[in-house]
């Protein structure tokens, strides 16, 4: 069965330190691999779109990484903020179905003064 | 532009009550989906249209109808609302998800849905 995912399940932090969030999927062959960000009570957002070519997309302080050999991809925050506060979320796109992304559970990010 | 919107924000039903969860975007895009999110879950499919006229069921269908007689709409019907519903719904929109592309994709800012 396809799956993806996502650790650490919650993470705190402090303002201004960095992080890196994990996503292992079983997914293949896949299209893409996405990574949004949703605050609490808001829709997600799309931060980066990797196609299965690509090693990494950077969007500002977030850059994603991935390794189709490993099944791997992560995403680093640099020099957090306290709007980074929320949750991460990891979604791989199936090559054969590609109209049903697949969700990871997500990240919930705190970043602490 | 507006982007996606959904109406409404908030919703009480009773179990059997039917209603209607209301999508719209003003993107042109030919992609639309539904999602249900659930605590500790993933967000999951429950119908998507790939255009006008065009529906599909997703990993969730169950319970819900959808239809696409516009670009712009895509309502969700709930038949005969379960306690097992209670869930927060997100509608989406892309310009296509064919494979190969990597087109972004938009999320309204979702409806919150209790049963009772």
């Amino acid at each position: 069965k396809n799956q993806v995912e996502q650790s650490p399940q919650s993470l705190i932090i402090l303002e201004g330190k960095n992080c890196t969030l994990q996503c292992n999927y079983t997914v293949s062959p896949f299209s893409n691999l996405r990574w949004y960000k949703q605050d609490t009570g808001r829709g997600p957002v799309s931060l980066t779109i990797m196609t299965f070519s690509e090693n990494t997309k950077s969007n500002g302080r977030y850059t994603a990484t991935l390794d189709a050999d490993t099944k791997q991809s992560s995403l680093h925050i640099t020099a957090s903020q306290l709007s980074d506060s929320a949750s991460y979320i990891c979604v791989v796109s199936p090559m054969d179905s590609s109209y049903k992304l697949i969700f990871g559970s997500g990240t919930r990010l705190l970043v602490r003064p | 532009n507006a982007g996606v919107t959904q109406t409404p924000k908030f919703q009480v039903l009773k179990t059997g009550q039917s209603m209607t969860l209301q999508c719209a975007q003003d993107m042109n895009h030919e992609y639309m989906s539904w999602y249900r999110q659930d605590p500790g879950m993933g967000l999951r499919l429950i119908h998507y249209s790939v255009g006008a006229g065009i529906t599909d069921q997703g990993e969730v269908p169950n319970g819900y109808n959808v239809s696409r007689s516009t670009t712009e709409d895509f309502p969700l019907r709930l038949l005969s609302a379960a306690p097992s519903q209670t869930s927060v719904y997100f509608c989406a929109s892309s310009y296509s998800m064919m494979g190969g592309d990597s087109y972004e994709q938009y999320f309204g800012p979702g409806t919150r849905l209790t049963v009772t």
